[in-house]
């Protein structure tokens, strides 16, 4: 059984660009939800993809956009990155809304 | 407005203690409650609980949910220095809702 993957692991940016993070679900899971997890916060939820479709969102602007393919890996992408963007970005997959779920190793991005 | 408040921050005990995590909840369309592990990056999953009074249990970890209180505790007896981590406690509603988590040190 593979278990969930994320890429890049580590990313510098500089305001104003604009950054895509990869996520691979584990092998017979159709959700993913995406996280946002600030130095010595919880995780914070941007939004889930079930079968292709959002299903869920959090309270982030519309500049944080995603997209899941046909075999349930996803992308975030994040436009006009600003400093507070700084944050590791963490995947999870579950096979089903809202169940246990299983977390990649995440992605430390850094704003400059 | 939903939230999930877990209590304490951090604590630091010593090897063989026995440590007990507190997780509040106020969350619309419960679901059920989860915890997981954080060492370095991804949380590692520990327990989902969904119904009152019956006691889930791993190893020297355990937890439990009162459905009525809203509230859930972890429980760690005998600790061990690779407890040191930081204990996630997640409730889905509306959305996924996470506590800021407690950071456990258990020192030598």
């Amino acid at each position: 059984e593979t278990g969930v993957t994320q890429s890049p692991t580590h990313l510098i940016k500089t305001r104003g660009q604009q950054v895509t993070l990869r996520c691979s679900s584990q092998s017979g899971h159709n959700t993913v939800s995406w996280y946002q997890q600030a130095l010595g916060q919880g995780p914070q939820f941007i939004f889930q993809y079930y079968r292709e479709e959002e299903n869920g969102r959090g309270n982030f602007p519309p500049r944080f956009s995603g997209l899941q393919f046909p075999n349930y890996s996803s992308e975030l992408n994040v436009n006009a990155l600003e400093l507070d963007d700084s944050a590791l970005y963490l995947c999870a997959s579950s096979f089903g809304t809202f169940y246990e779920q299983y977390f990649g190793p995440g992605t430390r991005l850094t704003v400059t | 407005e939903d939230k999930v408040v877990q209590s304490p921050l951090s604590l630091v005990v010593h090897e063989g203690d026995t440590v007990t995590l507190n997780c509040s909840y106020e969350v619309t369309n419960f679901r059920s409650l989860l915890w997981y592990k954080q060492e370095k990056k991804a949380p590692t999953f520990l327990f989902m609980l969904t119904s009152s009074g019956i006691e889930k249990k791993s190893g020297r970890l355990s937890s439990i949910l009162d459905k009525k209180e809203l509230f859930s505790i972890l429980n760690i007896t005998a600790t061990q220095t690779g407890d040191s981590a930081i204990y996630l406690c997640a409730v889905p509603g509306n959305q996924f809702y996470f506590g800021t988590g407690t950071s456990l040190t258990v020192i030598p």
